[in-house]
C-alpha cells in the first residue's frame, strides 16, 4: 500500500527565508506524487504534482518539489517565503482510485 | 462555474440524530470522494465513487453511508451520530487522468457532535 510521512508538524520560518517541507513516500509502484495547501478555513488546492518525467516539478506561487527515488522523497521547497505562505501543507501519494495522504505541516511565517 | 460546493457549512448535533451532507460539482467529473479531517491526522477517505450509481469504501467508512444517485452529486449520511464523528468533512471530484488527476475540494462542512 502506498503511504507517505511528513515530518515536522510545524515549521515556522521568517519572512524572505527558505522554505523546506519534507515528504517521504513508501510504495511499490512507481508513484504519483502531490502536493496540496490548505489556508485557513478553506478547502485543499492543488500545489503541484509528479507523474512521470522531470523530476523537478513546478507549482503555483513559486513553490516546486523534487522527486528523489533513491531517497523515496518528495520535499518541497520555495526559495522566499511570504507571508501570504502561511497554511498547512499536504503531501499525498495516488494508490488505485485514492489519495493517501499525509498528516501535514504547518507553516507561520515571521514577520 | 462554482466548482465543488458543500451544504451544510456548519452543524451541530446531538450523539444519536441523523444528518446529511451534500456535495455537488458541476465540471462533470467522474470521480466523487468524501474525507475527514481530524488534527495531526491529515486526510481520510471515507467512501468514494467512481461512477453515478456506484461507491466504495474508503480507510474509515464506519458509521457513514453514501449515495451518488447522479453524477454532479455524492451524499454522505451519517444515520446516528457519536462525538467520535465530529470532524471537518471535504468533498473531492476529479475526472480520471491514469492516475495523474488533480482533485478539486470543496470548502468543507465542519460538524459537531455532542
Amino acid at each position: 500500500a502506498q503511504s507517505v510521512t511528513q515530518l515536522g508538524s510545524h515549521v515556522s520560518v521568517s519572512e524572505g527565508a527558505l522554505v523546506l517541507l519534507r515528504c517521504n513516500y513508501s510504495s511499490s509502484v512507481p508513484p504519483y506524487l502531490f502536493w496540496y495547501v490548505q489556508y485557513p478555513n478553506q478547502g485543499l488546492q492543488l500545489l503541484l504534482k509528479y507523474t512521470t518525467g522531470a523530476t523537478l516539478v513546478k507549482g503555483i506561487n513559486g513553490f516546486e518539489a523534487e522527486f528523489k527515488k533513491s531517497e523515496t522523497s518528495f520535499h518541497l521547497t520555495k526559495p522566499s517565503a511570504h507571508m501570504s505562505d502561511a497554511a498547512e501543507y499536504f503531501c499525498a501519494v495516488r494508490g488505485g482510485y485514492k489519495l493517501s495522504f499525509g498528516a501535514g505541516t504547518t507553516v507561520t511565517v515571521r514577520a | 462555474n462554482a466548482g465543488v460546493t458543500q451544504t451544510p457549512k456548519f452543524r451541530v448535533l446531538k450523539t444519536g440524530q441523523s444528518m446529511t451532507l451534500l456535495c455537488a460539482q458541476d465540471m462533470n467529473h467522474e470521480y466523487m470522494y468524501w474525507y475527514r479531517q481530524d488534527p495531526g491526522m491529515g486526510l481520510r477517505l471515507i467512501h468514494y465513487s467512481v461512477g453515478e450509481g456506484t461507491t466504495a469504501k474508503g480507510e474509515v467508512p464506519d458509521g457513514y453511508n453514501v449515495s451518488r444517485l447522479k453524477k454532479q452529486n455524492f451524499l454522505l449520511g451519517l444515520e446516528s451520530a457519536a462525538p467520535s464523528q465530529t470532524s471537518v468533512y471535504f468533498c473531492a471530484s476529479s475526472f480520471p487522468t491514469m492516475g495523474q488527476e488533480t482533485q478539486y475540494f470543496g470548502p468543507g462542512t465542519r460538524l459537531l457532535v455532542l
